[in-house]
């Protein structure tokens, strides 16, 4: 079935571990984004790709990296965690036209103590 | 810039009422705006974009440019529609998601 999957769902870390958040579509979508939201808040562009080796970063600034080396998976990483990454992380695909439609993800929300 | 205002975090209304979650953008350009919903345990989905113009859900928008604003609209509230909803813009050619802003959004409350 079509979709987009995002792992883990939850992740509760210590401060300076490594982490890599996964976000995998199987819509055949060219572009991918990862979005950042805080409860209360606008949801804010970090990362996006238009394609394999395509990575640019979004409005917010992020510490974390993100790589395009296939079309369908599109991993953020963390190489040294803190507090103040504490959030919850979307991810999303968007298909060829430009309809401005985005497919989301659930989400993984992510706690640095 | 562009940039998108949801004035309202909280929004409670009764069954059966009409309901307006305000959105209101700045953008030097020609927008495109879109309301984005998310329900309660699902992920966040497009509830509908102005350029269709259509009504989904017995909502509507419409885009007012000389007052900037891109409200939705429902003359009757039912308890389903009780959502988190964002309007978001975008100011990139060809609705191109690059440059899609949300606003803070609207927790919709519809009590019985």
């Amino acid at each position: 079935e079509a979709d987009i999957y995002q792992t883990p769902r939850y992740l509760v870390i210590g401060t300076g571990k490594k982490i890599t958040l996964e976000c995998s579509q199987t819509m055949g979508h060219d572009k991918m984004y990862w979005y950042q939201q805080d409860p209360g808040m606008e949801l804010h562009l970090i990362h996006y790709s238009y394609g394999v080796n395509s990575t640019e970063k979004g409005d917010l600034s992020s510490e974390s990296t993100v790589s395009r080396i296939r079309t369908e998976h599109f991993p953020l990483t963390l190489e040294s965690a803190r507090p103040s990454h504490t959030s919850q992380y979307l991810c999303a695909s968007s298909g060829r036209g430009g309809t401005g439609e985005l497919f989301f993800g659930e989400g993984s929300r992510l706690t640095v103590l | 810039a562009q940039r998108v205002t949801q004035p309202e975090k909280l929004l409670s209304v009764f069954k059966g009422a009409p309901v307006e979650l305000k959105c209101n953008y700045s953008y030097s350009g020609s927008p495109e705006l879109f309301w984005y919903v998310q329900y309660s345990r699902q992920r966040l989905q497009l509830l509908l974009r102005h350029i269709s113009r259509e009504s989904i859900k017995g909502f509507t928008a419409d885009l007012n440019k000389g007052e900037t604003s891109f409200h939705l609209k429902k003359p009757f509230a039912q308890e389903e529609d009780s959502a988190m909803y964002y309007c978001a813009l975008s100011g990139g050619s060809s609705g191109s998601a690059r440059q899609l802003t949300f606003g803070s959004g609207t927790q919709l409350t519809v009590l019985p």
